[in-house]
């Protein structure tokens, strides 16, 4: 049993360059979410799924987009990186009666 | 918006106990958790606290919530430097699925 599965773990990106972290859970959740990680921070809210088709903004959306066309996938774009999207990016999934499982992480630096 | 807060770094000696507190704003929370983040890790489930208990032990944990102060405290027992790492408390709250996060408390064991 995967869990909740993200790549990559670690990127180098140059400012205005794009890119998508993916993620995928294998443990059919409905809810999704992803969170970026910045010190003396805690996690934040980016976007969340609450299913297939569905899609809302968090507490920091902006500079990032987000789809969910399958139950198994909730893919992060970056449309134009930006030296402030540095950042530790955490996915998570889990149902109404379950508990948050989250990924390991994907490590992004923009230079 | 919710707020959850943590003092930020905690140092104790290995076999003392610890303590990190937490304190939270919205009296609608539905469960408490506690995540664990080792160095390069992703998140883990500790352990959770429903909101209507006061406290709940787990072999070397204890939790205890104070619901008309809003604060929440995880105990650990007998500390190991395997405990060091960085404890995230979080609520969710009654109807919703995001997760509110504190700023994490960085645990150091000194042997």
């Amino acid at each position: 049993n995967a869990g909740v599965t993200q790549t990559p773990k670690f990127q180098v990106l140059k400012t205005g360059q794009s890119m998508t972290l993916q993620c995928a859970q294998d443990m059919n959740h409905e809810y999704m979410s992803w969170y970026r990680q910045d010190p003396g921070m805690g996690l934040r809210l980016i976007h969340y799924s609450v299913g297939a088709g569905i899609t809302d903004q968090g507490e920091v959306p902006n500079g990032y987009n987000v789809s969910r066309s399958t139950t198994e996938d909730f893919p992060l774009r970056l449309l134009s990186a930006a030296p402030s999207q540095t950042s530790v990016y955490f996915c998570a999934s889990k149902t109404d009666k379950d508990f948050a499982f989250f990924g390991q992480g994907t490590r992004l630096t923009v230079v | 918006g919710e707020d959850v807060e943590q003092s930020l770094f905690l140092s104790v000696r290995e076999g003392d106990s610890s303590v990190i507190n937490c304190t939270y704003t919205d009296s609608s929370s539905t469960y408490l958790y506690w995540y664990k983040q080792e160095p390069g890790a992703g998140l883990q489930l500790l352990t959770y606290i429903f909101s209507n208990m006061d406290m709940k032990q787990d072999q070397r944990l204890t939790v205890l919530l104070n619901k008309k102060d809003k604060h929440l405290s995880l105990r650990i027992a007998d500390t190991q430097t395997g405990d060091s790492a960085i404890y995230f408390c979080a609520e969710s709250l009654t109807g919703a699925n995001n997760l509110f996060f504190g700023t994490g408390t960085r645990l150091t064991v000194i042997p």
